[in-house]
């Protein structure tokens, strides 16, 4: 069974521009959530989709959105890009809502210029 | 608030034993987690245990839980250099399955 993908693996973009992460998660799966690293704040957590339906959100502002498909497929936006929002951007799976395992994909490196 | 706390760097020997200390201060802890991420890789779920379990071992791998000191470690017996990775502890707490990260410690195995 095929892993956790995101697209793209590396990103470059500039101050003020916008961005668009991709996620498709294990077959069966239907929770995703995804999570920001950085070097100063560790792992946070920016929401959960389930559903097509965001049911938890982390303490993001709203620069940072999502969505999700019907597939379980999931998207990720962040608007008017800051140079603090260069980070590795970890999208994970689990099979339900609330799964205590959750399998993380390789992540997107997004670097803001 | 919620607070979990790792030590930055362990260096091993090959062969030698790891353990990965972890605090944390929230007593209503349900689940308690331990990820491996190598670099360029996202987390890999090693092993994770219920609040109310005290050790959980899975082949080289031993999960000890001190509820009072709210204290976990994770031993890791003959250490090999494919062991070198960043490993993070991950607890849930409350009535929230969405877990919060320490910083990570990042384990060298050195020959």
């Amino acid at each position: 069974k095929a892993g956790v993908t995101q697209t793209p693996r590396y990103l470059i973009k500039t101050r003020g521009q916008q961005v668009t992460l991709s996620c498709s998660p294990i077959s069966g799966h239907r929770s995703v959530s995804w999570y920001q690293q950085t070097p100063g704040q560790g792992l946070q957590f920016l929401f959960e989709y389930f559903s097509e339906t965001q049911r938890n959100k982390g303490n993001f502002p709203g620069r940072f959105s999502g969505r999700q498909f019907s597939n379980s497929r999931s998207e990720m936006n962040v608007s008017t890009l800051e140079l603090g929002d260069s980070a590795l951007y970890l999208c994970a799976s689990s099979l339900a809502l609330g799964g205590n395992e959750q399998f993380f994909g390789p992540g997107t490196r997004l670097t803001v210029l | 608030g919620e607070d979990v706390e790792q030590s930055l760097f362990l260096s091993v020997r090959e062969g030698d034993s790891s353990v990965i200390n972890c605090t944390y201060t929230d007593s209503s802890s349900t689940y308690l987690y331990w990820y491996k991420q190598e670099p360029g890789a996202g987390l890999q779920l090693l092993t994770y245990i219920f609040s109310n379990m005290d050790m959980k071992q899975d082949q080289r791998l031993t999960v000890l839980l001190n509820k009072k000191d709210k204290h976990l470690s994770l031993r890791i017996a003959d250490t090999q250099t494919g062991d070198s990775a960043i490993y993070f502890c991950a607890e849930t707490f409350g009535g929230s399955y969405i877990p919060t990260f320490g910083r990570g410690t990042s384990l060298i195995v050195h020959p």
